[in-house]
């Protein structure tokens, strides 16, 4: 099974929402998680089973969608969201190519 | 505090055998339903996934790296190691190992190995060069 998230980049400003995709090749039902990632540190999980929120995990990040169709939504950037963020599944725990969220 | 630390060498020759070890502090690695994972990133690349080892001992590898790589787990020193033979440039990545955490399954009424990484370590860069 192979994800593929979209945009590969994503320009946006603080207190903009961002929506960013992924995209399973086969029905993973809801067995999606969601990653952020920080240059030099290691991914931190944001959103596990496509809409639980992990631990210590702000309101503003939120998952949903099932089957083969994900969104990860950050209703508004805060100057600290900027990253990459990358989808994974669970048959093959395999993860996707990653979204850059990018300052406009 | 759940913790995970990754070590092993910085530097390996293509052919070679690289030996990474992972040692953990906050969860048990014998009776705990969780599981450690050996994901790697090289440098300015997407996250992929190696292998795992669950409590319970039960392995998983990925399919494109299945022949090269043996996870293991020694309870008494908290540690899980991976092995990579026959090392090429191409595996030049920071190494990171992650756990897996539990997960109650509704269908058994008991706890599992769920298949997500709720704690990273801080990585361990591998560059294979001769």
């Amino acid at each position: 099974i192979v994800l593929t998230q979209s945009p590969a980049t994503l320009s946006l400003s603080p207190g903009e929402r961002a929506t960013l995709s992924c995209r399973a090749s086969l029905s993973i039902s809801s067995s999606l998680a969601w990653y952020q990632q920080k240059p030099g540190r290691p991914p931190r999980l944001l959103i596990y089973d496509a809409s639980k929120r992990a631990n210590g995990v702000p309101a503003r990040f939120s998952g949903s969608g099932s089957g083969t169709d994900f969104t990860l939504t950050i209703s508004s950037l805060e100057p600290e969201d900027f990253a990459v963020y990358f989808c994974q599944q669970r048959p093959s725990y395999a993860f996707g190519q990653g979204t850059k969220l990018e300052f406009k | 505090q759940v913790t995970l630390k990754e070590s092993g060498p910085v530097l390996v020759k293509p052919t070679e055998t690289l030996t990474l070890t992972c040692t953990v502090s906050g969860f048990s690695l014998t009776n705990s339903r969780m599981g450690v994972s050996w994901i790697r990133q090289p440098p300015g690349k997407a996250l992929e996934w190696l292998a795992h080892i669950f409590s319970s001992g039960e392995e998983s590898y990925s399919t494109s790296l299945k022949s090269r790589l043996t996870i293991s787990k020694d309870t008494s020193k908290s540690q899980v190691v991976l092995t990579m033979t026959n090392v090429d440039p191409v595996d030049t990545a920071t190494y990171y190992c992650a756990r897996i955490p539990s997960e109650y399954d509704y269908v058994w009424g008991n706890y599992r190995p769920s298949w997500y990484f709720d704690v990273w370590g801080r990585g361990t860069l591998v560059t294979v060069s001769s």
